[in-house]
This record gives C-alpha cells, structure tokens and sequence, in this order.
C-alpha cells in the first residue's frame, strides 16, 4: 500500500523557514517524480513544486521559486521541502503526492501537514 | 500554460447521476487531466486520468459509479447512482512545459 507521510509543519513568523519532510512507503520511491501541492484555508490546490527520480531537474510555481526549495534522499525514501522568506501567504496545508509519469499528474497523495504564516 | 475552468458548485440528489465539467483553455483542448476528489476535511484522492478520446484509467479503489467522459475541450467526470459520501470538491488537473494546473474546483451537494 502506498503511503505519503508529511511531518514538520507548524507556525512560523513572517520571513522565517521552516523544512517539511515526506517519508514514501509502499512504492519504488526512486522510480517516481515527487511534488508538494499546498491548498489554503477554503481555497482550491495549487502545485508548488517537483523533483525528479534523480534530483536532476526541479520545477516550482512562480510565487516560490528562490525562496522554497524541494530535495529527495532515494536511500531514506524521503523527499523536501525547505521554505525560506515565508510569507502570510504561503499559509496552507502542504500535500506530498507521487506523480503517475514523468511530473505528469499526482496518483497518490499524503494526508498534509499545515503550515501557519503569522506574527 | 493551460488553464482550467470548472464550475464551482453543483448538486444532484440521492440516488441519481450528475456529470462534472472541467474545460481546458483555447489551444489546449487536447491535453489529459487527471481527476481528484477531496471529501471534507480530508486529503484528496486520485480518481482518474482522463483523455481527449474520452479514454480513461481510473485509480485503485474507485468505484465503477465513477465515469470519465471528453468532448473537444471539455473532460467530464460521471458520478452514477449518487451515494452521500460522493459530497465533496472534484479538482481537474493538468501539466504542461514543467508545469501543473488545478482548476478551482466544483463542490458537489447530494441533496
């Protein structure tokens, strides 16, 4: 059975960081493009970012590029994500979820770890 | 980059069918998208992944009441003899040049 655990969400200032973890479990983690997709409060999803099998290639939304940064460790089945700058508006909880093919659409998905942006 | 509209609500009652449209924008009319229900206050989860022939794979666990469905640029997701735990937000998604679409979602009432 697949399964996407996050962990290391919580409250943080505005301009601080904060690092999330993803333990994969189930699956040939090093077989899979990974992402983080985050939804704020009531709102709809929306893809942060995603990482290839290898860490080769990484791809963010706009609004993050220079201050998230997404890394994976095939050896821990482990993928992150580190955000630095935080703003009231990176407020939203943050879903791992495994891509299908080649960063194409997510197949399965974390239960999402919340993530607060306030002073 | 593709976007998707969806409409952001409908209902259906107890025991009948509704059909949910996702369209793609002008000049994306023949990309894939996947399918994905979020029951409240839960994760979302993986329905299906639809494509412009109206070919679909739906995920494990699925129940067959669900149906995928296309026409031109519009993908069209079929829930068939409505059951309460069908109430929920159904997301589309897509990609396209290293980048991922969600459209904003319907929130499904069963009446």
């Amino acid at each position: 059975e697949v399964q996407l655990v996050e962990s290391g969400g919580g409250l943080v200032q505005p301009g601080g960081s904060l690092r999330l973890s993803c333990a994969a479990s189930g699956f040939t983690f090093s077989s899979y493009w990974m992402s983080w997709v985050r939804q704020a409060p009531g709102k709809g999803l929306e893809w942060v970012a995603n990482i290839k099998q290898d860490g080769s290639e990484k791809y963010y939304v706009d609004s993050v590029k220079g201050r998230f940064t997404i890394s994976r460790d095939n050896a821990k089945n482990s993928l992150y994500l580190q955000m630095n700058s935080l703003r009231a508006e990176d407020t939203a909880v943050y879903y791992c979820a495994r891509d299908k093919n080649s960063g194409s659409y997510v197949d399965y998905w974390g239960q999402g770890t919340l993530v607060t942006v306030s002073s | 980059q593709p976007v998707l509209t969806q409409s952001s609500s409908a209902s259906a009652s107890l025991g009948s069918s509704v059909k949910l449209t996702c369209t793609l924008s002008s000049g994306h009319s023949s990309y894939i998208i996947a399918w994905h229900q979020q029951q409240p206050g839960k994760a979302p989860r993986y329905l299906m992944k639809l494509e412009g022939s109206g070919s679909y794979n739906k995920g494990s666990g699925v129940p067959d009441r669900f149906s995928g469905s296309s026409s031109g640029a519009d993908r069209y997701l079929t829930i068939s003899n409505l059951q309460s735990e069908d109430e929920a937000d159904y997301y589309c998604e897509t990609w396209d040049s290293n980048t991922r679409v969600f459209g904003g979602g319907t929130k499904l009432t069963v009446l």
